[in-house]
């Protein structure tokens, strides 16, 4: 079965800096890559997501970039802010099929 | 997001006690998942349906097990309750169809296994 890896598991920037959350997945079926957020609290949030057939995607001050080839695929965040603080999760699915989840990466925003 | 609740939000209860949670929909989706979320694992799929008849197992079923009673509801037993099922339980609903992939998430129901 499908198999996501999400790094770093911690990651701490200065506001106004770019982060980037990189994830790795193992079944090449896969199509379909989603990006959660899931502020202190409260519940996972779809932020952005990403199918195999476009290499990136922007919405806002988010993007995402995929790599079929490679197998990774990333989520990078510009100039961040303060309410970007929060827990990112990946994710990997064929189409429609069941979700498999990353381990979550926390990322703080430091003023 | 009022559209996919869950009951209860918070709940003790003692080692070996059976306890049911349960999730609801009003967002007219036909799937609907069960995950468990813990420190550092991520979300972890427990129990998934895709329609009333279909259930199926995740990665992490034992211990548990899942009632489809109607398209908007989809509850969540543990039969003998032990601590390492203390964790935060969230229930998900997604449309799956039109290309419509997003997950919509319940608010969660914290457990604690004494």
């Amino acid at each position: 079965g499908e198999n996501v890896e999400q790094h770093p598991s911690t990651l701490s920037v200065q506001e106004g800096d770019s982060a980037v959350i990189k994830c790795t997945y193992s079944d090449s079926a896969s199509n379909y890559f989603p990006w959660y957020k899931q502020e202190l609290g409260k519940r996972p949030q779809l932020i952005i997501d990403i199918r195999s057939n476009v290499g990136e995607k922007k919405d806002q001050r988010i993007a995402v970039t995929l790599n079929k080839t490679a197998k990774h695929f990333s989520l990078h965040i510009t100039e961040t802010q303060p309410e970007d603080s929060a827990v990112y999760f990946c994710a990997a699915s064929r189409g429609a099929q069941k979700l498999v989840f990353g381990q979550g990466t926390r990322l703080t925003i430091n003023p | 997001d009022a559209d996919v609740t869950q009951t209860p939000r918070n709940r003790i209860t003692k080692t070996g006690k059976r306890i049911m949670l349960e999730c609801s929909q009003t967002k007219g989706h036909d799937r609907m998942y069960w995950y468990r979320q813990d420190p550092g694992l991520g979300l972890r799929l427990i129990y998934y349906s895709f329609d009333v008849k279909d259930i199926n197992k995740g990665e992490i079923s034992d211990g548990y097990s899942v009632s489809r009673q109607a398209q908007a509801k989809f509850s969540l037993s543990l039969e003998s309750a032990i601590p390492n099922q203390t964790a935060l339980y969230f229930c998900a609903t997604s449309g799956g169809t039109g290309r419509n992939y997003e997950q919509y998430f319940g608010p969660g129901t914290r457990l604690t296994v004494t």
